[in-house]
């Protein structure tokens, strides 16, 4: 399957700061990325779809200001958590949509723990 | 907006024996159904996935199976392995949509 790459898997991060988080599609192109936010022993919550060279478009509930999304390129998009608090402190997880022969296919990355102290 | 429900929400097995999990969806226009197993820590793995265009689909100990009449599908597993034992979520979006998830299955095989 497709390979898609998040870095770093874990970070920590002091309250106040910013954070950023990276998500790469290794051997595709990905028009569509999406990140969603995952707490423990729940399901994937989705925070935002990030089309490259526009505007992320953000579930409702998501602070735009807070969680900035960048998708500068056809393989990269970036998820910054801005001032952060512990409330922040989370699993994220990107996903990127590629083209198969059969059709759109999503693929995960690895995820990315988030621990603001 | 979609709605996905699925169930059970927890189901152990002992190996060998076969899983079966479900979910229903609520948009008629949903397309695309993925089933994912995320182990601890770690994010979704694909494992296999249908269309609306077809009913079954079948790839080696895992199969899926949709319904679009009665609008669900199930994935099935035999023979089930130690190393199956993961979280399970089923999925469901339209086109290039974003995916809608349902609640997850903790499927526990024990040797």
């Amino acid at each position: 399957g497709a390979v898609v790459s998040q870095h770093p898997s874990r970070v920590i991060c002091k309250s106040g700061t910013s954070v950023k988080i990276e998500c790469r599609s290794l051997d595709f192109q990905a028009t569509t990325m999406f990140w969603y936010r995952q707490f423990p022993k729940k399901s994937l919550m989705l925070m935002a779809t990030s089309n490259e060279g526009s505007k992320a478009t953000y579930e409702q509930g998501v602070e735009k200001d807070k969680f900035l999304i960048n998708h500068a390129s056809l393989t990269l998009s970036t998820l910054t958590v801005t001032s952060a608090h512990p409330e922040d402190s989370s699993f994220y997880i990107c996903s990127a949509t590629t083209l198969r022969d059969t059709g759109n296919t999503i693929y995960f990355g690895e995820g990315s723990w988030l621990t603001v102290v | 907006g979609e709605n996905v429900e699925q169930h059970p929400s927890t189901l152990s097995v002992q190996e060998g024996d076969s899983a079966v999990i479900k979910c229903t969806y609520s948009d008629s226009a949903s397309n695309y159904f993925p089933w994912y197993k995320q182990e601890l820590g770690k994010g979704p793995q694909l494992i296999i996935d249908i269309r609306s265009n077809v009913g079954e689909k079948k790839d080696q100990r895992i199969a899926v199976t949709l319904n679009k009449t009665a609008k669900h599908f199930s994935l099935h597993i035999t023979e089930t392995q130690p190393e199956d034992s993961a979280v399970y979520f089923c999925a469901a979006s339209k086109g290039f949509q974003k995916l809608v998830f349902g609640t997850g299955t903790r499927l526990l095989v024990s040797p």
